[in-house]
This record gives structure tokens, sequence and C-alpha cells, in this order.
């Protein structure tokens, strides 16, 4: 089975500051990764996704994120945070396969100071 | 090109009724997908559908159903309502295939609260 750990429930950062949301996943097959952003009272909207290929991963809104294999990790940052960043970010891992399900980690909420 | 729509977007339930909770995928979309989000758990996987059939299901009890018309239409419902259902209820569907690299969309969701 597959799970996606992201250590902290709470991030805060100055504007203008460097946004690093940390995840780290287990799964048994190669996975695919995502990264989720929710804004109150909203669903979730695609941030970014490794399927395969490169390593680092560029998405919407200045982030990215690298796919570490070694490490089993794929952080999100952002060089500069702006005050819209503010939401709730969460990582999600799927295995390759069939009938595989998408499996989300707790979530961190990114909080940006003026 | 209209996005996910979930019907309703609020409601109130008594503890031991039953609700419907419907989601519209995006235009060709054949795969629809369910979670439920709460503070405690996050977001669980309910169950996933493709062209009328369960594909997939999570690990929750039998009071949570759910369905796929032909057009891609899907329901869940929850018969027996508990406390513990109250949830934002979220819908996402996926084009083609719905294969695990497809990205997922992400309709606003369902505010269930059970009193």
């Amino acid at each position: 089975a597959q799970s996606v750990t992201q250590l902290g429930s709470h991030v805060s950062v100055s504007e203008g500051a460097l946004v690093l949301l940390r995840c780290n996943y287990s799964s048994s097959v190669p996975p695919y990764l995502f990264w989720y952003v929710q804004y109150p009272n909203q669903g979730l909207q695609l941030l970014l996704k490794y399927t395969t290929g490169a390593t680092l991963v560029k998405g919407i809104n200045g982030f990215e994120a690298e796919f570490k294999k070694s490490e089993t990790s794929f952080h999100l940052t952002k060089p500069s945070a702006h005050m819209s960043d503010a939401a709730e970010y969460f990582c999600a891992v799927r295995p390759g396969g069939a009938n595989s399900k998408l499996t989300f980690g707790k979530g961190i909420t990114l909080s940006v100071r003026p | 090109k209209a996005g996910v729509t979930q019907t309703p977007r609020y409601l109130i339930k008594t503890r031991g009724q039953q609700v419907t909770l419907s989601c519209s995928p995006i235009s060709g979309h054949r795969s629809v997908s369910w979670y439920q989000q709460t503070p405690g758990q996050g977001l669980q996987f309910l169950f996933e559908y493709f062209s009328e059939t369960q594909r997939n299901k999570g690990n929750f009890p039998g009071r949570f159903s759910g369905r796929q018309f032909s057009n891609s239409r899907s329901e869940m419902n929850v018969s027996t309502l508990e406390l513990g259902d109250s949830a934002l209820y979220l819908c996402a569907s996926s084009p083609g295939q719905g294969g695990p690299n497809t990205e997922a969309f992400f309709g606003q969701g369902t505010r269930l609260t059970v009193v």
C-alpha cells in the first residue's frame, strides 16, 4: 500500500521568502506524484505532477517540485512567496498500474505574513 | 468548458437519515472519483467509477454507496447518517481512461453537516 507523509501541519513564511513544503511517500511500485492546492471553501486544484522523465517539475503560480527517488521525496518549492499563496497544500501519490487509487497526505496550511 | 459541478453545495441532515450527493463531471470525462475530507482524517478515497462500473473502492462501511450513469454523471449515497459523516465530499473527474498518471479535476464539494 502507498502512503504520503507531510511533516507539520502549518508553515508560516514572510512575503518574498522561500516556500518549502515537504512530502515523502512510500509506494511498492514506481509512483506518480501530485501537488494540489485548496483555497478556503474550494475544491482542489492541481499545481504540478510527476509522471516520468525530468525529475524537476514546474507547475503553475511559480511552484516547482523535484522527485528524488533515493530519498522518496517530492518537496514543493517557490522562490518568493506571495500573499495569494496562502492556502492548504496536499501531496498525493498514485502507484502505476491498473485500478490504483490516489492517496493524499494530511495537508499543510501555508500562511504568508506581510 | 464547464468544470466539475457538485450539488448541492451545502446540506444539513439529521442522524439516521439518508442523503444523495450529485456530481457532473467535465464534458467528455468518463472517470469519476469521490473523496471525503474531514479535519481529523484529511482526504480519504471513497470510490471510483469508469463507464458505469465501480473500478476501485476505499475502506468505508457499506452505508456509503455510489453509482455512475451512462452520461458519466455520478451520485453517492450515505444511508443511516452518523454525526461522524459530517464532512466535505469532493468529486473529481479525469479524462481518457482515468489512469494513474492523469490529473483529477475537482469540484467545489458538498458540505454535509449531520446534526
